[in-house]
């Protein structure tokens, strides 16, 4: 089974500086997609980034970067220069082919809050 | 325009009772999702439809009948709320293109459901 795992509940860091928030996850498959989705005090899920693991080169959406370890099987998010709008919940998703469809296996979530 | 819409937004009902949640996408997708995030954030997977039809169903107690009158449409009903049926549901939907991952899921704005 796949499962997903981010072993940081909570975490800080002050404006402007950088953080990385740590994502692993088990699975048998050669290739799939990972995800990172973003869900701020809106409630509202936003797609921040996807990798696509036959692709070596890390995925980057403006001020965040992965750091994609296939052999270690870690998908870690970089936020550079944050900001106080990146305060949310962080949650990294594995997704799962199951029949005709697609599936979402996600973490439990990081709570990140950026400080002036 | 709002892409994938959900109503209500905060639903609050009484135990035993029966309640419909519905949503809609304008995006032309054919996979319809739903996802139930708990009180500790947890976010799963309930359902998903494509093309009207059901395709993944997992292990949800048939109190829950997802319903999809057309591939824009996917509305949830329950039956006989519980207390655990306390959470905040998303809807989703993505494109099948027929290749792993390529679906990326967009949510919607999620339906606080709190049963008294």
């Amino acid at each position: 089974a796949q499962t997903v795992t981010q072993s940081q509940p909570e975490m800080s860091v002050q404006e402007a500086e950088t953080v990385t928030l740590s994502c692993t996850y088990d699975t048998s498959e050669s290739n799939y997609y990972l995800f990172w989705y973003k869900q701020p005090p809106s409630r509202q899920m936003i797609l921040v980034i996807r990798q696509e693991a036959y692709k070596q080169q890390n995925a980057t959406e403006n001020r965040f970067s992965v750091n994609f370890q296939k052999a270690a099987k870690s998908f870690s998010l970089k936020i550079s220069d944050s900001q106080l709008g990146d305060t949310a919940m962080y949650f990294c998703a594995f997704m799962k082919h199951q029949g005709g469809s697609e599936k979402l296996v996600f973490g439990k979530g990081t709570k990140l809050t950026v400080n002036p | 325009d709002t892409a994938v819409s959900q109503t209500p937004k905060y639903l609050v009902t009484q135990m035993g009772n029966d309640k419909s949640i519905k949503c809609e996408q304008n995006l032309g997708h054919d996979t319809m999702y739903w996802y139930k995030q708990d009180s500790k954030k947890f976010l799963k997977i309930m359902f998903s439809y494509n093309n009207k039809e059901l395709i993944i169903n997992e292990t949800v107690p048939n109190r829950f009948s997802p319903k999809s009158p057309d591939k824009a449409h996917l509305n949830l009903h329950i039956n006989s709320l519980e207390l655990g049926d306390s959470a905040v549901y998303f809807c989703a939907s993505s494109q099948n293109q027929g290749t792993l991952g390529s679906d990326t899921q967009y949510f919607g704005p999620g339906t606080r459901l709190t049963v008294l």
